[in-house]
């Protein structure tokens, strides 16, 4: 079964740039697969951020982009604020109407 | 508005069933996919299944095939998530999610229902 991967941890300082990324455990991620991105602080639902590749979710601040970065998906914070500390999930469409969740990035801002 | 209002938390004894439900409103519920996510205790988000209210097709991820029955009643904008026989390994908060049709992403969310399974 495939696995979508991301890395386990990130930390920024605040005022800077990260760029998560979302890649498959085989083959490489295309705006085919509709990558999308969530994100979700401890005890809450998931918010929708990116979908599409890089469309922006309503009320979701412009430094939050969304691209394909060589054969993965990307999320990128620039400008990185303290309430941005969050779990941030990938999710890619496989066909037949079935998605997967990547592994998830623990993102620090300290 | 759109919102996603799920059942309360549950708290049941292995080989117990459970049925928890995710009420729309706010839009027209035969007209987009409803999910359900897993989120077991410290762990991350899995894609459980979508079912299309308007039609009852159902699509399932391989890993919940056969575990997890995913319905929805139309007449009551209301989805459904059951199991026949719960296990200690499905504890954990379960999340409903509209979710774009053609464009593959959950767009709302409800608030969770936590499923405890204990002796």
């Amino acid at each position: 079964q495939t696995v979508v991967t991301q890395e386990p941890s990130f930390s920024v300082s605040p005022g800077g740039t990260v760029t998560l990324t979302c890649g498959l455990s085989s083959g490489s991620v295309s705006t085919s697969y509709y990558p999308s991105w969530y994100q979700q602080t401890p005890g809450q639902a998931p918010r929708t951020l990116i979908y599409s590749t890089n469309t922006r979710s309503s009320g979701v601040p412009d430094r939050f982009s969304g691209s394909i970065l060589g054969n993965k998906a990307a999320l990128t914070i620039t400008g990185a604020q303290a309430d941005d500390e969050s779990d941030y999930y990938c999710v890619l469409y496989m066909g037949s109407g079935i998605c997967v969740f990547g592994t998830g990035t623990k993102v620090t801002v300290l | 508005e759109v919102q996603l209002v799920q059942s309360g938390a549950e708290v049941k004894k292995p080989g117990e069933s459970l049925k928890i439900s995710c009420k729309g409103s706010g839009y027209s519920f035969t007209s987009y996919w409803i999910g359900w996510v897993r989120q077991m205790p410290g762990k991350g988000l899995e894609w459980m299944g979508i079912i299309y209210p308007g039609d009852s097709d159902t699509r399932y991820s391989p890993s919940f095939q056969g575990q997890v029955t995913i319905s929805a009643d139309k007449s009551i904008s209301t989805a459904y998530l059951q199991w026949s026989s719960l296990k200690a390994s499905d504890t954990a908060m379960y999340y409903c999610a509209r979710h774009a049709d053609y464009l593959y992403y959950f767009d709302y969310w409800g608030q969770g229902t936590l499923v405890t399974v204990s002796s």
